[in-house]
C-alpha cells in the first residue's frame, strides 16, 4: 500500500528555535494535511493544503504542498513549551477517494 | 456541539471476546472512518464509509466489522478480540471527501 515517509523521526529543541519536518511519498496526493496529537488525545487539524505549491500559515505554523506533489513540509517558528506533541502528515491519492495514508509522526520536545 | 464522540474511553477484554466500539458525530458529516494507532506506526485505515449504508475496508480490516446505518453512527465491532488488537481506536468525519478529517478522543483497548 502507500506509505509516506515523515522525518524526522522526533526533535529535542530548545524554546525559540524554529522547527522544520517534512513528508514524501511515492503516489501523487490531491491534499496533504497537517495534523498535531497531545498525549491522550486525538490528532487535531493544522493545516490543509489542496494545490501543488500551495505555501498556507496558521498562526507561527507554515506548511507546503511540494511541486511535484509527492511531497510537504510544515515549518514551526519561535517555538514554545506548548508546541510540544506529535505531528502528523496526511495526504489523499487521486484514487483514494476520502481515505487519509498517514505517515509515522514526528515527537517534538521543546526544552524551556 | 459535542464533535466526535467515542466510547468507552478504556476497555480490557480477554482474548476471545467481542465488543463494539461507538462513534457518534453531530456535524451531519457524511465521511467516516476508524483507525488504529499502534507506537512508532502513525494511524492506519481500518475501515470507512461515504455515507449511510455505504462501508469500505481500509489498510488493515481483518478482525473488524462495520456498519452505518445512520449518518450520525458508525460503530467498530471486533469480533473475536485477539493481543494483536491491542492499540488506541480512533474515529473520525469529514463534510467533504478532500476536507481534513475531525477525530475523537480515542478507545484505549487491551486485550490480555
Amino acid at each position: 500500500g502507500q506509505q509516506l515517509n515523515q522525518s524526522p523521526q522526533s526533535m529535542f529543541i530548545q524554546e525559540g528555535e524554529d522547527v522544520s519536518m517534512n513528508c514524501t511519498s511515492s503516489s501523487i496526493f490531491n491534499t496533504w494535511l497537517w495534523y498535531k496529537q497531545d498525549p491522550g488525545e486525538g490528532p487535531v487539524l493544522l493545516i490543509a493544503l489542496y494545490k501543488a505549491g500551495e505555501l498556507t500559515s496558521n498562526g507561527r505554523l507554515t506548511a507546503q504542498f511540494g511541486i511535484t506533489r509527492k511531497d510537504s513540509f510544515l515549518n514551526i517558528s519561535a517555538s514554545i513549551p506548548s508546541d510540544v506533541g506529535i505531528y502528523f502528515c496526511a495526504g489523499q491519492e487521486e484514487t483514494s477517494g476520502s481515505r487519509l495514508t498517514f505517515g509515522e509522526g514526528t515527537q517534538l520536545t521543546v526544552n524551556p | 456541539n459535542a464533535g466526535v464522540t467515542q466510547t468507552p474511553k478504556f476497555q480490557v477484554l480477554k482474548t476471545g471476546q467481542s465488543m463494539t466500539l461507538q462513534c457518534a458525530q453531530d456535524m451531519n458529516h457524511e465521511y467516516m472512518s476508524w483507525y488504529r494507532q499502534d507506537p512508532g506506526m502513525g494511524l492506519r485505515l481500518i475501515h470507512y464509509s461515504v455515507g449511510a449504508g455505504i462501508t469500505d475496508q481500509g489498510e488493515v480490516p481483518n478482525g473488524y466489522n462495520v456498519s452505518r446505518s445512520t449518518t450520525e453512527d458508525f460503530p467498530l465491532r471486533l469480533l473475536s478480540a485477539a493481543p494483536s488488537q491491542t492499540s488506541v481506536y480512533f474515529c473520525a468525519s469529514s463534510y467533504w471527501k478532500l476536507s481534513g478529517y475531525t477525530f475523537g478522543s480515542g478507545t484505549r483497548l487491551t486485550v490480555v
